[in-house]
């Protein structure tokens, strides 16, 4: 099946830093991606819609100015938390859709983000 | 807008045993449906689908769903557990209204299978 990548796969930051988690297709072209969060014992929360070319569409509440989507290619997107505070923590998931099935998105593992 | 609920939040079963997770979404229309399952820690895999045809929708390692369109449901079965089912499910539903047809999901169930 498709496979997802997310690296990295957990990272510790200071507040006020930045961090990119970068999310790629491995072995199909990924004309859609989609950024989620998780929270502990909740369910995955959209953020944003990405598609290959354009701007992010995010969802209701989410800051674009703080988590900024960048989809450069079709088999990469990154997502970057600005300034990052101590609720940014959390667990942040991609997934990927393309061309062929694009009715199905795979998921990448996760990166548990960590702002002390 | 649409919404997915879980009504099951912690099951716990025993091997052989059988097991139905509820899940209803909000409004009708054209519907996709979705059942994930992520086992412990590992990224979430998609177990069975529904996009039109038969309301019984089989899936991997035995599990099944049914469409009920009256009734908003789309339930997940599996008629004997076992301990590798150990993960937690969750139930979603595509939206097609607006710009981008995302997903919706549900708060999840997790499930503990004992030996």
């Amino acid at each position: 099946g498709a496979v997802v990548s997310q690296h990295p796969s957990r990272v510790i930051c200071k507040s006020g830093t930045s961090v990119k988690i970068e999310c790629r297709s491995l072995d199909f072209q990924a004309t859609t991606m989609f950024w989620y969060r998780q929270f502990p014992k909740q369910s995955l929360m959209l953020m944003a819609t990405s598609n290959e070319g354009s701007k992010a569409t995010y969802e209701q509440g989410v800051e674009k100015d703080k988590f900024l989507i960048n989809h450069a290619s079709l088999t990469l997107s990154t997502l970057t938390v600005t300034s990052a505070h101590p609720e940014d923590s959390s667990f942040y998931i991609c997934s990927a859709s393309g061309l062929a099935g694009a009715d199905e998105q795979f998921f990448g593992p996760g990166t548990r983000l960590t702002v002390l | 807008a649409q919404s997915v609920s879980q009504h099951n939040h912690h099951v716990i079963l025993s091997e052989a045993a059988s097991l139905e997770l509820g899940c209803n979404y909000s409004y009708g229309g054209t519907v996709n449906l979705f059942w994930y399952v992520q086992y412990p820690g590992q990224h979430l895999q998609l177990l069975l689908k529904y996009f039109s045809g038969d309301p019984l929708v089989k899936g991997i390692k035995g599990f099944e769903a049914e469409f009920i369109k009256s009734k908003f449901s789309f339930n997940l079965r599996k008629p004997s557990v076992q301990w590798s089912d150990t993960a937690e499910y969750f139930c979603a539903v595509k939206d097609y209204g607006g710009a981008t047809n995302k997903l919706i999901f549900g708060t999840g169930t997790l499930l503990a299978v004992q030996p």
